[in-house]
């Protein structure tokens, strides 16, 4: 059964730092990774997605690597901003089957100003 | 539509009352799931739907919960004789591709009293 971990459950920075968040995966054998970010009382919005051949991906101040053999991605954000306070979800799909997104329980980030 | 779309956002049913959640994808979008996410948890699957068929419901608790996509648009989720456990939040997303990005809806905030 698959299982991701994220830790820690919650980070506290100053604004304008570099930031990792890791994910882990106990089955390597995903077909893709996904990153979201949760604001309070909101939907999940995708930040990104990886496919399993791929190893990374950027959008503009964000950049997630995959290391599918390890069982390991990192988020990685750049110069963070207050805006930035969210949860941040990291999800896979597993080969083989149904489709479904199999969820760490999340990092609450808080940026303070 | 633009987006997914969930209806009603907040629900409060008293213990032992039947509830229906309803879920309007994104037009054309063939795969659609349902996840619930307690509180400070990360979404817990379900069930998905690939257009009508019902491809996966090993994540519905019990046999109170039900869901049904009788046209392949429209999803409705249904909970029967709602417990206080049943407390959460259920979140629908839908698919266009196997694999491809996830666009969630904001959710129904479901609080069983």
């Amino acid at each position: 059964k698959q299982e991701v971990t994220q830790i820690p459950a919650a980070l506290s920075v100053p604004e304008g730092e570099n930031l990792v968040l890791n994910c882990s995966f106990t089955d390597s054998a995903i077909y893709n990774l996904q990153w979201f970010r949760q604001d309070p009382g909101k939907g999940l919005t995708s930040l990104l997605l990886i496919q399993s051949s791929q190893r990374e991906q950027t959008s503009g101040r964000l950049n997630a690597s995959l290391d599918k053999s390890s069982g390991r991605s990192t988020l990685y954000i750049a110069a963070s901003q207050p805006g930035d306070s969210a949860t941040y979800l990291c999800a896979v799909i597993t080969q083989g089957g149904s489709e479904k997104l199999v969820f760490g329980k999340g990092m609450k980030l808080t940026v303070n100003p | 539509g633009a987006g997914v779309s969930q209806s009603p956002r907040y629900k409060v049913a008293k213990r032992g009352q039947d509830v229906a959640l309803r879920c309007d994808p994104i037009s054309g979008h063939v795969s659609l799931f349902w996840y619930q996410q307690a509180l400070g948890q990360g979404p817990e699957f379900l069930t998905y739907f690939q257009n009508e068929a019902q491809l996966d419901k090993s994540g519905l608790p019990s046999d109170r919960f039900f869901a049904e996509r009788p046209e392949g648009s429209v999803s409705t989720l249904k909970i029967q004789r709602t417990q206080q456990e049943d407390s959460a939040v259920y979140l629908c997303a839908s698919s266009s591709v196997r694999g491809g990005g996830y666009t969630f809806g904001s959710g129904t905030r479901l609080t069983v009293v």
